[in-house]
């Protein structure tokens, strides 16, 4: 069993909806991260969180809200997608303070259908 | 530019045979860690082994070994004895010093393991 946990698992969505993705991680990790994962394409970060402070946005856009209320917990809100947006949606933790080696460990994905 | 490439879209093997996996990547920092993970059909990506970049030796976890060849920026996963579960996708990655806790991956290879 994962120590990172997705929910949903799949998740189907018309572009006017609101809906949030829920990753909970058991591993008492202090940085959480969303990726990107689209057909073709190689996994995409998009947001970065360390003791529950953003760290990273890499230029994504308002359409896609995150929130860490704290360590364990990562939501991505969704708003107002596009077509485009369709894709698997990875959470993943990691141990800062590791230097290079610390390996993240990843949910098993929301897949995001926009209709 | 890409900082990680895979050339290899998919790869056949039959059971029992070494299969070797290119990724080559590109840095200008002295210190790096290089990462294969493995993604099954389920979604998650599972961790498999690491490489540091001043690591004198290659790193080898079980049927996984990567052949690190600084000069040259590779770092090939070698699979030995491929078994059927084996059969999915496989991303190489890397951590930069300067990128500190996130990683870049490349676009994955499709390992097919035949019986």
């Amino acid at each position: 069993e994962t120590g990172v946990t997705q929910t949903p698992r799949h998740l189907v969505m018309g572009m006017t909806n609101k809906k949030s993705l829920k990753c909970e991680q058991h591993l008492g990790h202090n940085a959480m991260y969303w990726y990107k994962q689209s057909a073709k394409k190689p996994l995409e970060l998009m947001f970065v969180y360390n003791f529950k402070e953003q760290t990273e946005n890499n230029s994504v856009p308002s359409r896609f809200s995150p929130e860490c209320p704290n360590s364990s917990h990562l939501f991505l809100h969704l708003h107002t997608l596009q077509p485009e947006d369709s894709a698997l949606y990875l959470c993943a933790s990691s141990q800062k303070g590791q230097g290079l080696t610390g390996e993240l460990f990843f949910g098993e994905g929301s897949r995001l259908t926009v209709l | 530019a890409q900082k990680i490439t895979q050339t290899q879209p998919g790869m056949f093997v039959q059971e029992k045979e070494a299969v070797t996996l290119d990724c080559t990547y590109d840095t200008s920092d002295p210190s790096y860690g290089l990462f294969w993970y493995k993604q099954p059909s389920s979604g998650e990506m599972i961790f498999l082994i690491y490489q540091g970049s001043y690591d004198q030796q290659n790193a080898t976890e079980g049927r996984y070994s990567l052949n690190f060849q600084k000069a040259r920026k590779s770092a090939n996963l070698v699979i030995s004895a491929s078994q059927l579960g084996d059969s999915a996708m496989y991303f190489c990655a890397m951590r930069e010093e300067g990128g500190y806790s996130t990683l870049t991956f490349g676009k994955g290879t499709m390992l097919l393991v035949s019986p």
